[in-house]
């Protein structure tokens, strides 16, 4: 099993739709969860961190089940300028040197359609 | 404040050819590592360093070397370029060794190896 998973997409939602990525991990340590944004040929941008009670930035909601080891991503009212890649990253428990494995998902790919 | 600067943007190798890829920050960051990400792989850790002085392997090190005299300053060596390290590689910085803080990435070098 992958240490992060996601569904490549892509997703092809029309504008003002509502959208919803999960992604999985392995690691029951893992202790901190973000969710970055990458456009076509760019590097990725952090979009939100994922805490554990959940938490909202304007459209976005990203929330994170230890439970079941998945975070989400939730978008609302949809926007052209939403389309791109979404990765979610996963950091895991410190090693003996203090740090901490980050592993980042293969993304799942978003296209917005008028 | 430029963030993270990383030079040259597209370069062509022979096989066999080494070569520097160049990241800088200004930042004051102590983390600093290297990704290469390669189609339905997502990123994947070359190298990191947690301060000037000090680096570690990630999960594809080979073929690859890296040091860090500075805290500015974290150059990619390839020794003997291949085909297989075609690929794009990003270089990223953070305030945090931990990994819980946001990573910055610069603009990527997109590397064909013929």
């Amino acid at each position: 099993r992958k240490e992060v998973e996601q569904d490549p997409g892509p997703f092809n939602v029309p504008e003002g739709a509502t959208v919803a990525f999960n992604c999985t991990y392995s690691n029951s340590a893992s202790q901190s969860f973000f969710w970055y944004r990458q456009d076509c040929r760019k590097e990725p941008k952090l979009l939100m961190s994922v805490y554990s009670s959940g938490n909202e930035d304007g459209r976005f909601t990203a929330q994170l089940n230890r439970a079941s080891q998945y975070i989400s991503l939730l978008i609302r009212d949809s926007k052209l300028s939403d389309s791109a890649t979404y990765l979610c990253v996963v950091n895991g428990y410190p090693n003996s040197g203090g740090y901490q494995k980050v592993t980042f998902g293969t993304g799942t790919k978003l296209q917005v359609i008028p | 404040n430029a963030g993270v600067t990383q030079t040259p943007k597209f370069q062509v190798l022979k096989t066999g050819q080494s070569m520097t890829l160049q990241c800088a920050q200004d930042m004051n960051h102590e983390y600093m590592s290297w990704y290469r990400q390669d189609p339905g792989m997502g990123l994947r850790l070359i190298h990191y360093s947690v301060g000037a002085g000090i680096t570690d392997q990630g999960e594809v090190p080979n073929g690859y070397n890296v040091s860090r005299s500075t805290t500015e300053d974290f150059p990619l060596r390839l020794l003997s370029a291949a085909p297989s390290q075609t690929s794009v590689y990003f270089c990223a910085s953070s305030y945090s060794v931990l990994g819980t803080t946001e990573a910055f990435f610069g603009q990527g070098t997109r590397l064909t190896v013929v």
